[in-house]
């Protein structure tokens, strides 16, 4: 149980470009899913806490503007990526979790995007 | 100092023998702990989680928590060349209610064949 599914894979695209990634809980409603940035070598970073039906509380330094984020329903979030630039070439995770009880986040695969 | 420590690695150890991973944390209310592993290039994947204090096992993996020193630790027993990873460990924050987690850096563990 507790799968969760992150699309695209791969993104490769020019400067400029929108890019939108999308996260799914399948087996599980999932109240809260977080988005994370990940560099090479690094550690993951927070970027945004992202609740069913509200807004996104994004962590200090990530602009809300750059990093659209949608939680329109119990199993879907999306991160839209606007007006991507090179420096924005990252591994973008997100995780989900069941909203009730001790339940630990749990990963999709992950989106690799490459800015051109 | 960071919320979450781990020693930094990389940790190598030969196959079969027992990979001990550290992590200390700063905040004393602190309840709930996590140990992910990461394959490179991959995302993280849960494999262990403790609430409570001493030992937990699961498989070759025991995770040790022990809250009045702020410590939870991760042993490897009988280590493979498949747990090459890196291992993160997290911590819930305390007073999240969105249950948010504080990764330490990760400690990356090679197991030589």
């Amino acid at each position: 149980g507790a799968v969760v599914s992150q699309h695209p894979s791969w993104v490769i695209c020019k400067s400029g470009t929108s890019v939108k990634i999308e996260c799914r809980s399948l087996d599980f409603q999932a109240t809260t899913m977080f988005w994370y940035r990940q560099f090479p070598k690094q550690s993951l970073m927070l970027m945004a806490t992202s609740n069913e039906g509200s807004k996104a509380t994004y962590e200090q330094g990530v602009e809300k503007d750059k990093f659209l984020i949608n939680h329109a329903s119990l199993t879907l979030s999306t991160l839209t990526v606007t007006s991507a630039h090179p420096e924005d070439s990252s591994f973008y995770i997100c995780s989900a979790r069941p909203g009730f009880g001790n339940q630990p986040q749990h990963f999709g695969d992950g989106t690799r995007l490459s800015i051109l | 100092q960071k919320e979450v420590e781990q020693n930094s690695g990389p940790l190598s150890v030969p196959e079969g023998a027992i990979a001990s991973l550290n992590c200390t944390y700063s905040d004393r209310g602190s309840q709930s702990f996590f140990w992910y592993r990461q394959y490179s290039g991959k995302s993280p994947e849960l494999i262990m989680s403790i609430y409570s204090n001493g030992d937990k096992e699961d498989g070759r993996f025991t995770a040790q928590l022990n809250k009045a020193s702020q410590y939870v630790s991760l042993l490897i027993r009988d280590s493979q060349p498949s747990d090459s990873a890196t291992y993160l460990c997290a911590v819930k924050e305390p007073r999240s209610n969105d249950y948010k987690l504080s990764f330490g850096a990760g400690t990356t563990v090679t197991v030589r064949a």
